[in-house]
């Protein structure tokens, strides 16, 4: 089975662009999150979907928004790009929406000059 | 927010080393997960750690949640090389709907 791909891998921007990424979970898998990766430090949470709807979000603006589609794929959008935003953004996908595990893809690393 | 304090930030070892690596919060959790992650690559999850005081083992691997479920522990016996990532630990608080990792410990075991 495939696991969970992202794309685009790799991707430059410059500041005040728009970019949109994309996921697509485990096959079953209802449940997709995004994560930001700085170098050196460790991911942190922007958004949970599961069954298509809005399940968490972490502390970052309005500039980011993200959906789920009907199946189950995801896009995390970032308007307004400014440097800050260069990392590597991460999706992960689980069955549920608990404690279970979560199975990432290989990220998206998004650089922005 | 709960955090997640990972030390130490950097190892590096000799392979055949032992190591420990540890996950503390002024928080208690219901679970911590352990996770590794390899360069270019996504984190993979280790194990899961429910009950307070416990420890399981994975192959040279020995992870321990703390009494009060405020901390946990990495032990890695005789380090290879194959070990080298950066080890993460994490926590889902259901009820508020956020996921935290800390900020990781980066391992190196040189041949």
């Amino acid at each position: 089975d495939a696991g969970v791909t992202q794309s685009p891998t790799h991707l430059i921007k410059t500041r005040g662009q728009q970019v949109t990424l994309r996921c697509s979970p485990i096959s079953g898998h209802k449940s997709v999150s995004w994560y930001q990766q700085v170098l050196g430090q460790g991911p942190q949470f922007i958004f949970q979907y599961y069954e298509k709807e809005e399940r968490g979000r972490g502390n970052f603006p309005d500039r980011f928004s993200a959906r789920q589609f009907p199946n189950y794929s995801s896009e995390l959008n970032v308007n307004a790009l400014l440097l800050g935003d260069s990392a590597l953004y991460l999706c992960a996908s689980s069955l549920v929406a608990g404690t279970g595990e979560l199975f990432f893809g290989e990220g998206s690393r998004l650089t922005v000059l | 927010t709960q955090l997640l304090e990972q030390s130490p930030q950097f190892l590096s070892i000799q392979e055949g080393e032992n190591l420990t690596v540890y996950c503390n919060s002024s928080s208690v959790f219901s679970s911590l997960q352990w996770y590794r992650q390899e360069p270019g690559e996504g984190p993979v999850l280790l194990v899961t750690v429910v009950t307070g005081g416990e420890v399981k083992k994975l192959k040279r691997l020995t992870f321990q949640f703390g009494d009060a479920r405020k901390d946990s522990s990495l032990h890695i016996t005789a380090a290879q090389p194959g070990d080298t990532g950066l080890y993460l630990c994490f926590h889902k608080d259901t009820n508020a709907g956020k996921s935290t990792f800390g900020d990781g410990t980066t391992l190196t075991v040189k041949p």
